[in-house]
């Protein structure tokens, strides 16, 4: 299994302004994902961050908004740009066993944009 | 596109009661099926899986089967405890082709002593 380690934990930020998530594998992987959290809301898929080519984002989300970095195979950060109050939410990293058999996820970042 | 479909929570149950939460799902190919779990202020994990039809995931008294002609994978314990209340998630996977793993919406589950 890959134990994936975020930071920060949690964050209050001022509206306009941009915070950068940090997710860290202690394996290498081939695959990562974020994945956002609203409150009381089920996962959705952010992007694919895929390691030495750009993001693949999902339907709903723009890289203007959320880039992504993934510069080696056990690490990705991700962006949130130019927060409002409706990014207020739980961000996740996820990351694929060697295997591609079933996905690990990190403790996730509680961000808080007032 | 896959999606999937969990029945509405909360679920309230009393200590030792059967536990079932449904779940279907809509799929192209041949997807696994996953339950994970979030416990109260904690990350995300998985708690079975299924990587065929017919296939029977189980952990901690959970189980799960696998049906593929009636698009299922409905969770099952036969005797709650508290420990078990938290937030059920499940979700699917074309693993090995986009890899990508879609949730449903969760179900809260509260366990009453």
């Amino acid at each position: 299994s890959a134990v994936i380690s975020q930071k920060p934990s949690r964050d209050i930020c001022q509206r306009g302004t941009s915070l950068t998530i940090q997710c860290q594998v202690d394996s290498q992987v081939t695959m990562m994902f974020w994945y956002r959290q609203q409150p009381g809301q089920s996962l959705t898929l952010i992007a694919t961050a895929n390691q030495g080519s750009e993001a693949t984002y999902e339907s709903g989300f723009v890289i203007d908004k959320f880039p992504i970095s993934r510069p080696n195979l056990t690490f990705s950060t991700l962006t949130v740009s130019n927060m409002s109050p409706e990014d207020s939410s739980i961000y996740l990293c996820s990351a694929l066993d060697s295997l591609n058999t079933e996905a690990f996820f990190g403790q996730g970042t509680r961000l808080t944009v007032v | 596109g896959n999606s999937v479909t969990q029945m509405e929570g909360p679920v309230t149950l009393s200590e030792e009661a059967f536990l079932t939460i449904n779940c279907t799902y809509t799929a192209t190919g041949y997807p696994s099926l996953f339950w994970y779990v979030q416990y109260p202020g904690e990350g995300l994990q998985l708690l079975l899986k299924a990587t065929k039809a017919d296939d029977k995931g189980s952990n901690k008294g959970f189980e799960a089967t696998y049906r593929k002609e009636t698009t299922s994978f409905h969770l099952e314990k036969g005797s709650v405890q508290v420990s078990d209340s938290a937030v059920y998630f499940c979700a699917l996977g074309n693993m090995n082709r986009d890899d990508k793993i879609i949730f449903g919406k969760g179900t809260r589950l509260h366990i009453l002593p």
